[in-house]
């Protein structure tokens, strides 16, 4: 089974752009999430899309957004890019949890995007 | 809100050392509790998880027990490897109507030498 994802791998870009990441989950997957690294913040939540719909949201501005196409695929674009804008972005994928108290989404993460801002 | 606390790094150790990399949480309900891996110029790894208190995680000769009455979750590993050398995040999940939102901690990068 093919893993997680995500093109492009590097991008390069300069501050009032906008960009746009893709991430293609694993087969049969119906939620991606994606999530901001930098040295400074760590890893923090973006937002969730499952089945097309956004069904969870980390705090972070309007100009970032993101949509779920029917194939589970997921986009997530950010407008008028700032220098702090510059980090890893990484999706992860999971299918839905089995039944029971003890159930969890494990979730299988791609290999990022490095978007540069200059 | 949730948080997790874990150890600053870089943590360096000789090949064959004993490893503890420290992890704290405060959750508003009951969370799951992951430890995740990234080695350089990749993504995260679900290294192992554990679902409820007392409950314990292990996978490549990492472990990890859920103490729900310290809220912890320290990772060990008896005798490391130059190929442990990576970074590792501990993580909290709450399951409450599902969604998949992991709450991390800062990382701990650890560097295993010959």
């Amino acid at each position: 089974k093919a893993g997680v994802t995500q093109t492009p791998r590097y991008l390069i870009k300069t501050r009032g752009q906008q960009v746009t990441l893709s991430c293609s989950p694993i087969s049969g997957h119906r939620s991606v999430s994606w999530y901001q690294q930098t040295p400074g913040q760590g890893l923090q939540f973006l937002f969730e899309y499952f089945s097309e719909t956004q069904r969870n949201k980390g705090n972070f501005p309007g100009r970032f957004s993101g949509r779920q196409f029917s194939n589970s695929r997921s986009e997530m674009n950010v407008s008028t890019l700032e220098l702090g804008d510059s980090a890893l972005y990484l999706c992860a994928s999971s299918s839905p949890p089995p039944q029971g108290p003890s159930s969890y989404n494990e979730q299988f993460f791609g290999p990022g995007t490095r978007l540069t801002v200059l | 809100g949730d948080s997790v606390t874990q150890m600053e790094g870089p943590v360096t150790l000789s090949e064959e050392a004993f490893l503890t990399i420290n992890c704290t949480y405060t959750a508003t309900g009951y969370p799951s509790l992951f430890w995740y891996v990234q080695y350089p110029g990749e993504g995260l790894q679900l290294l192992l998880k554990a679902t409820k208190a007392d409950d314990k995680g292990s996978n490549k000769g990492f472990e990890a027990t859920y103490r729900k009455e310290t809220t912890s979750f320290h990772l060990e590993k008896g005798s490391v490897q130059v190929s442990d050398s990576a970074v590792y995040f501990c993580a909290l999940q709450i399951l409450t109507g599902g969604g998949n939102k992991l709450t991390f901690g800062t990382g701990t990068q650890l560097k295993v030498e010959l």
